[in-house]
């Protein structure tokens, strides 16, 4: 069964601080690695991963995807109290299949 | 561009009643899901469309649930009858059709369902 597992479930930091999102992945015909960031309504996509070692940035959040040790981090620096949200780490194999993650809840505190 | 319209937003309903989503999604978006997410959990895809058929539909409890979408467009997502557990938010989201582009997808603000 595919799993998708992140880490950690929780994390409080205080502004200005920079995190490291951890997210690891077991599955069949791998095809890509997302995350998507979900505040108090639907998920908002971040950034989409297939090829190993390339840093995809975006502002102060950037990821990086590891195709050998199966894991993805997303970093976040300078944090802001509007990153405070749930991140997610969804995989997408096969045909047409995502698995999801439980998320990584983030606050962030002035 | 227009997003992923669903509705209603909120809806309170009693278990055993009966209940309908709506989700119209991104124009030119082939593929249609609909995801179950329980308050601190990841969705949990109920359903997925290419056009007007059902890609994958395994993890649907089909005995209370059913979904469709006739015309390749829009989509209704029915719970009948509603379990407690049912509580949870329902989000649409679309995506294109080709390898990696399916992966990326774009949801709706989602249905907030409260079963009493």
């Amino acid at each position: 069964e595919d799993k998708v597992v992140q880490s950690p479930l929780s994390l409080v930091v205080h502004e200005g601080d920079t995190v490291t999102l951890n997210c690891s992945y077991e599955v069949t015909n791998f095809r890509s690695l997302l995350w998507y960031k979900q505040e108090k309504k639907a998920p908002t996509f971040l950034f989409m991963l297939t090829s190993s070692g390339i840093e995809k940035k975006s502002g102060r959040l950037s990821s990086i995807l590891d195709k050998k040790e199966l894991f993805s981090i997303l970093n976040i620096t300078a944090t802001q109290t509007g990153d405070s949200a749930v991140y997610l780490c969804v995989s997408g194999a096969g045909s047409y299949q995502l698995t999801f993650g439980k998320g990584t809840k983030l606050s962030v505190i002035p | 561009e227009a997003g992923v319209a669903q509705s209603p937003r909120y809806k309170i309903i009693e278990k055993r009643q009966s209940v309908a989503f709506w989700c119209n999604p991104i124009s030119g978006h082939a593929t249609l899901y609909w995801y179950q997410q329980i308050l601190g959990q990841g969705p949990k895809l109920l359903i997925q469309f290419q056009n007007n058929g059902v890609v994958d539909d395994s993890q649907l409890p089909k005995d209370r649930f059913s979904a469709e979408r006739l015309k390749g467009v829009d989509s209704t997502l029915k719970i009948q009858p509603a379990k407690l557990e049912d509580s949870a938010v329902y989000l649409c989201a679309s995506s294109l059709v080709g390898g990696a582009r399916t992966d990326t997808q774009y949801f709706g603000p989602g249905t907030r369902l409260t079963v009493l």
